[in-house]
């Protein structure tokens, strides 16, 4: 069973860059099937998508956020990675990674999510 | 880039009710990249509805999909205690695309 978790600092400082990780047990990361991506849920708001990333590397980013995000895949290490630059409280959301069928676009697992807050 | 807009914003229904939801995308989309997820309090979501209508394993069959074009539907024919959560549409194209959900409360 496909597992996914994601992994990083809960606070970040205002200006710095949020890092995450996401880990991926239960299948392989490099399989040609699926996009692998994030999503991230301020408090009681909606979902937002930041971007995908397939396992040769090719990167997908929301136009919104393009300039701050880069994604990234270890293939060796079965995991795929998300930096945010110069975040803002606007950032304080809730990260999400996420499994999507490369043919349909549907995002078919999900981590649990982890809680990141922009606070000095 | 597709906007998807849900209607109601707020459902209130009983418990056996049926319960159906609107997704409305602004330009017409294939309805193979069309998906629908649920989302309790304090939990990831879960995908219900792929390609418009296919069940994703181990959604129980009150849960069903349809539509095509701009208008695409979620309906629950008959509403369990555990079916009341925030319901999301999403397309595929270019980029991934989420509405901005449509909340099912007991009534």
């Amino acid at each position: 069973q496909l597992q996914l978790q994601e992994s990083g600092p809960g606070l970040v400082k205002p200006s710095e860059t949020l890092s995450l990780t996401c880990s991926v047990s239960g299948g392989s990361i490099s399989s040609s099937s699926y996009y692998w991506g994030w999503i991230r849920q301020p408090p009681g708001k909606g979902l937002e998508w930041i971007g995908s990333i397939y396992y040769s590397g090719s990167t997908y980013y929301n136009p919104s956020l393009k300039s701050r995000v880069t994604i990234s895949v270890d293939t060796s290490m079965n995991q795929f990675s998300l930096k945010l630059s110069s975040v803002t409280a606007a950032d304080t959301a809730v990260y999400y990674c996420a499994r999507a069928s490369w043919s349909s676009g549907y995002l078919d697992s999900w981590g649990q999510g982890t809680l990141v807050t922009v606070s000095s | 880039e597709i906007v998807l807009t849900q209607s109601p914003g707020t459902l209130s229904l009983s418990p056996g009710e049926r319960a159906t939801l609107s997704c409305r995308a602004s330009q017409s989309v294939s309805s193979t990249y069309l998906a629908w997820y649920q989302q309790k309090p304090g939990q990831a979501p879960r995908l219900l509805i792929y390609g418009a209508s296919s069940r994703a394993t181990g959604i129980p069959d009150r849960f069903s999909g349809s539509g095509s074009g701009t208008d695409f539907t979620l309906t629950i024919s008959r509403l369990d205690p555990e079916d009341f959560a925030v319901f999301y549409c999403q397309h595929y194209g270019s980029s991934w695309t989420f509405g901005q959900g449509t909340k099912v409360e007991i009534k």
